[in-house]
């Protein structure tokens, strides 16, 4: 299985600025996701990451507020734009090259102030 | 709509005894579906998985679950828990269909506290 490193692991940010959260995956997989899970819930997806063309966006998430890229088949990044305290949450990507079960990355804590 | 139930909010088992966590989903169209395993302040690890074949599957630390496709469960079970499995317990499934995309579909999990 893909072996899946995600930074940062943690940060506090002010309210209103940006945050950059990088995926990178030790072998080239087809699919790449981004799901947020708040404290104490469930996993939400918020986009499928497509390699060179724009995200396929969930309700509820726009590319306004976190935009994708994903340039080739092992790199992917999520930013959490003018981020608000709601936007608190653990990020996490997940991967795979096929549907016998993603893996997924260690999650990025994020505080905002 | 496509959802993943799990009836158990939290599990609290004795160390040794069996544990049984419950998933259901609700759909018509063919599914592929998954178990991970969440430790406190990790990310998921996959536990086991069901894709076709037989429906009772094994995997890893002792777990297996068994796929119902009549009552559309996918329980999760361990015949002898240790405090080490006190973790959140994820059921997850892939619908299979045109337009369902290929993303996983998570419940809203199950908290395992195993104590002595």
């Amino acid at each position: 299985s893909a072996v899946i490193s995600q930074k940062p692991s943690r940060d506090i940010c002010q309210r209103g600025t940006s945050l950059t959260i990088q995926c990178q995956v030790d072998s080239q997989v087809t699919m790449m996701f981004w799901y947020r899970q708040q404290p104490g819930q469930s996993l939400t997806l918020i986009a499928t990451a497509n390699q060179g063309s724009e995200a396929t966006y969930e309700s509820g998430f726009v590319i306004d507020k976190f935009p994708i890229s994903r340039p080739n088949l092992t790199f992917s990044t999520l930013t959490v734009s003018n981020m608000s305290p709601e936007d608190s949450s653990i990020y996490l990507c997940s991967g795979g090259t096929d549907l016998y079960g993603y893996t997924f990355g260690s999650g990025t804590r994020l505080t905002v102030v | 709509a496509q959802s993943v139930t799990q009836l158990d909010s939290q599990v609290p088992v004795f160390e040794e005894a069996p544990v049984e966590l419950r998933c259901n989903y609700s759909s018509s169209v063919s599914v592929y579906l998954f178990w991970y395993v969440q430790y406190p302040n990790q990310g998921l690890q996959l536990l086991l998985k069901y894709l076709s074949g037989s429906t009772l599957v094994k995997g890893i630390n002792g777990f297996e679950a068994e796929f119902n496709k009549s009552q559309t469960s996918f329980h999760l079970r361990k015949p002898s828990v240790h405090i080490s499995d006190t973790a959140e317990y994820f059921c997850a499934v892939i619908y299979l269909g045109a337009n369902s995309g290929y993303a996983l579909n998570f419940g809203k999990g199950t908290s395992l506290l195993v104590t002595p």
